[in-house]
């Protein structure tokens, strides 16, 4: 059964980087058959795609956050990482990983994380 | 504001049916890209309903049901049940933005 589990600091200080971990069981991601993505909500808000990776490397991000943002993947662990750079408050949110196909077919409980001094 | 607009409320009496709609334009639901609807009860992750029209995750009964109609796409729940009372999202890909987009979601109270 697969399953998908987000790790990292709850509280992270203003201009910081975010670094999120998700790590993944009942599949590999070296399979070439799903992306594997993050996706966030801000406290009563909706959901905010923020990006997606390809088992050969290749990330897809949200133009409203590419300048900061950087998926990466270790196939050696089964798990893939989210870095937000030069956080502010606006970045508070429960963070999400994912795997997609069509959909985001399964989703981790999702990690909260506060950006506050 | 969300690219994909959905009503912030709709509300049913058990057994009844219900509707929530969620409407694009013709960079996403438009251009024929999938609708997806997500299911998330407070303070839990979303999970997967529908994908597509009408592809249910097993588990999810066929009382719920999605269509597709031009720049728009409806989410379907007959026989209203107190499990249904969540939050509900719809999703699809925006061709000019280039980003997987949510719907604002959709509270749906059962009376």
């Amino acid at each position: 059964q697969l399953q998908l589990q987000e790790s990292g600091p709850g509280l992270v200080r203003p201009s910081e980087t975010l670094s999120l971990t998700c790590s993944v069981s009942g599949d590999s991601l070296s399979s070439d058959a799903y992306f594997w993505g993050w996706i966030r909500q801000p406290p009563g808000k909706g959901l905010e795609w923020i990006g997606n990776i390809f088992y050969r490397g290749n990330t897809f991000y949200n133009p409203s956050l590419k300048s900061r943002v950087i998926i990466s993947l270790d196939t050696s662990k089964n798990q893939f990482s989210l870095k937000l750079s030069s956080v502010t408050a606006a970045d508070t949110a429960v963070y999400y990983c994912a795997r997609r196909h069509n959909s985001f077919d399964t989703w981790g409980q999702g990690t909260q994380v506060t950006v506050s001094s | 504001q969300s690219v994909l607009t959905q009503p912030p409320s709709v509300s049913g009496a058990p057994g009844q049916k219900v509707t929530i709609s969620c409407i694009g334009n013709s960079s996403n639901i438009g251009a024929g890209y999938e609708v997806h609807w997500y299911k998330q009860f407070p303070g839990t992750a979303p999970k997967l309903l529908i994908s597509g029209r009408s592809n249910r995750p097993s588990g999810v009964p066929d009382r719920v049901s999605g269509s597709k109609s031009g720049t728009s796409a409806s989410l379907a729940i007959a026989g209203l049940q107190a499990d249904d009372e969540a939050d509900y999202y719809c999703q699809s890909y925006d061709k000019s933005l280039n980003i997987w987009v949510f719907g604002g979601g959709t509270r749906l109270n059962v009376l």
